[in-house]
Order: C-alpha cells, then structure tokens, then sequence
C-alpha cells in the first residue's frame, strides 16, 4: 500500500486568488491523479499528474486554470487559479503502481471560496 | 471510454442481514474492477479488486465482490452487516487503454440496529 499526505488539509479562500496543494506520497508510485468531489457525491478526474512533462486535463479543465507539478516519483501539486465560489469543493491525490493495482488516496483538500 | 453504474442511491438493511450493493460496468476489452468505502470525513478506502481469475473476490472488512462478465455486472457483498459498515460505497473501473480509474455516484449504505 501507499501512504498519501495532503497539504492543507483545508483552507478558507477568496475569490480571485489561488491556492496550491501539495501531496506526498510515501514511495515511489507510478501513477499520480487529482481528484475533485462534492461532499456526498462522486469523484470528478482532474487531471493525470506526469512525471517530467505536462499533466494530461480531462475534458471541462484546463491547465491555465489547474496548474499541475510533478517533480519527481512521490510528489505533485495542484494549484486552483483565480478562484470562484464554484471552486469550493474537496481535492484529493490519488496514486497507483500501474493498471492492475488499485489506487490510494490521500485525505483531500477541503476548498471554500468566499 | 469507461464508466460505471450505481443504479441504487440508497441502500438500507438491518444488522446482521446480508447486503448487496450493486454496480455494472461498460468498457472495451476486460476490465480492472474496484470497490471503495468512505467514512464521513475520511479519505477513500480501497476494499477489493478484480483483475482476472476467479469472479469471486474477498476484501478486507468481510466484503466480497462477484464479477459477471454476461452481466457486465460487479456487485458487492456481505454477508452479515454491521451498524459499522454504514459509509458510502463507490465502484470504480479502469479498462486496458487508460491508467485513470473511473467512479460510480456512490450509493450509501445505511445499516440499522
């Protein structure tokens, strides 16, 4: 299993600005993912974070928008640019060793944008 | 592209019945199969998988889980509940093209005393 640690575990913003949320994991992975969700609801994909090159958006999110880093093997960010109160919502990291393993998850993000 | 179902929102039973908590799945090819639980407030945890071999899987907590490949189907199961095992529960699918996971809305189980 993987470890996965999440910073800040949740922040209060205002609109306009933008926060960057950093996750850690705790050996070497693979695959790195961001992740949003509304309490009580389903996980949206984000994006794939890529080691050494841009991150792969799915549709409806742009980079200008959600900036993605992944420096080396254990870590990513993910930043919220030029925040609105549509933004407020849970962020969580998620990592996998390949196809055929399942995905961890780090504790999320909680966002509210004032 | 993948994507997977959870026809049921809301799923209740008593303690000690057994439970089942339904998913189905489109994808090409064979697909990489998950079920996930989460605790109010908590992050996602992993309880089974199917990746090939037997369609019966154990997961942790007592959960089980039967893939159908002629239903397209991956229904979790137990067979006892507990007032404990009350959480939210997504299935989750990846297909042989793409390394992301894909989610079902969730269905929450509730397990009364």
């Amino acid at each position: 299993s993987a470890v996965i640690s999440q910073k800040p575990s949740r922040d209060i913003c205002q609109r306009g600005t933008s926060l960057t949320i950093q996750c850690q994991v705790d050996s070497q992975v693979t695959m790195m993912f961001w992740y949003r969700q509304q309490p009580g609801q389903s996980l949206t994909l984000i994006a794939t974070a890529n080691q050494g090159s841009e991150a792969t958006y799915e549709s409806g999110f742009v980079i200008d928008k959600f900036p993605i880093s992944r420096p080396n093997l254990t870590f990513s960010t993910l930043t919220v640019s030029n925040m609105s109160p549509e933004d407020s919502s849970i962020y969580l990291c998620s990592a996998g060793r390949g196809r055929s393993y399942e995905q961890y998850f780090g504790p999320g993000t909680r966002l509210t944008v004032t | 592209a993948q994507s997977v179902a959870q026809p049921e929102d809301q799923v209740n039973v008593a303690e000690g019945n057994p439970l089942t908590v339904k998913c189905t799945y489109s994808v090409s090819g064979n697909p990489y199969l998950f079920w996930y639980v989460q605790y109010p407030n908590r992050g996602l945890q992993f309880l089974l998988k199917y990746i090939t071999g037997d369609n019966l899987v154990k997961g942790s907590y007592g959960f089980e889980a039967e893939f159908n490949k002629s239903q397209t189907s991956f229904h979790l199961k137990k067979p006892s509940a507990l007032v404990s095992d009350s959480a939210l529960y997504f299935c989750a699918v990846r297909d042989l093209n793409n390394n992301d996971m894909r989610f079902g809305a969730g269905t929450r189980l509730t397990v009364k005393p």
